[in-house]
């Protein structure tokens, strides 16, 4: 059981826009930034929104980020075949003293 | 540019100690504050942050497997290592290491991860 609650999938067609949601608790995502992460199949995930709603170089404005209370949430717009991966959530929990992440969510692109 | 790679046994037996080591290039692994660390993945489930150490030897560590897990830094080789021992199947798992963007922050350079397997 993961500590900050994703749903386990999410879907939508080329050009819509999807949003994955991620639930906390105060220690962590009440407290502390949210990080989100894109893994395709076989490699190591990738850094795509850091503190909150900050996007590495590289990542298309097509991803964005926000957070609200002990929730986070990741959008992406303009839906592209490539963005068929699986989405993680990640924050510090200062109850735990370490690093939490959600369980993933699947993006399928139809 | 920094780039980490991981080594490690592959396949291994039950109550055996898992080691790891995360080679780090491009940078040296004690010319910062950073927490260097350790996150696994099983087949098919999601990540699991494992432990973090810096080179000054301070480490934190998942609280369920501190009984189990040892972190280590040695910095004449540029390498952070992970021992974990007793392991059973549920420790099979690609291991990843990785650096973090700031002192304070998620990671944002990762290794490749390597596969271990413990089967009898």
């Amino acid at each position: 059981q993961s500590v900050l609650t994703q749903p386990p999938s999410a879907s939508g067609t080329p050009g819509q826009r999807v949003t994955i949601a991620c639930s906390g608790y105060n220690s962590n995502l009440g407290t502390n930034d949210g990080y989100w992460y894109q893994q395709l199949p076989g490699t190591a995930p990738k850094l795509l929104i850091y503190r909150n709603d900050q996007r590495p170089s590289g990542v298309p404005d097509r991803f964005s980020g926000s957070k609200s209370g002990t929730s986070a949430s990741l959008a992406i717009t303009g839906l592209r075949s490539e963005d068929e991966a699986d989405y993680y959530c990640v924050s510090w929990d200062d109850s735990l003293r370490g690093w939490v992440f959600g369980g993933g969510t699947k993006l399928t692109v139809l | 540019q920094l780039h980490l790679q991981e080594s490690g046994p592959g396949l291994m037996k039950p109550s055996e100690t898992l080691s790891l080591a995360c080679t780090v290039s491009g940078g040296s692994i004690s010319n910062s504050d950073y927490y260097w660390a350790w996150i696994r993945q099983p087949p098919g489930k999601g990540l699991e942050w494992i432990g973090s150490i810096h080179y000054s030897g301070s480490s934190f560590h998942r609280p369920s497997l501190k009984s189990r897990l040892t972190l280590s830094v040695d910095t004449s080789k540029n390498q952070f290592s992970l021992h974990l021992s007793s392991v059973t199947a549920t420790d099979t798992a690609v291991y990843y290491c990785a650096r973090p963007m700031t002192p304070n922050d998620a990671f944002d350079i990762w290794g490749p991860g390597t596969m271990v397997t413990v089967s009898s």
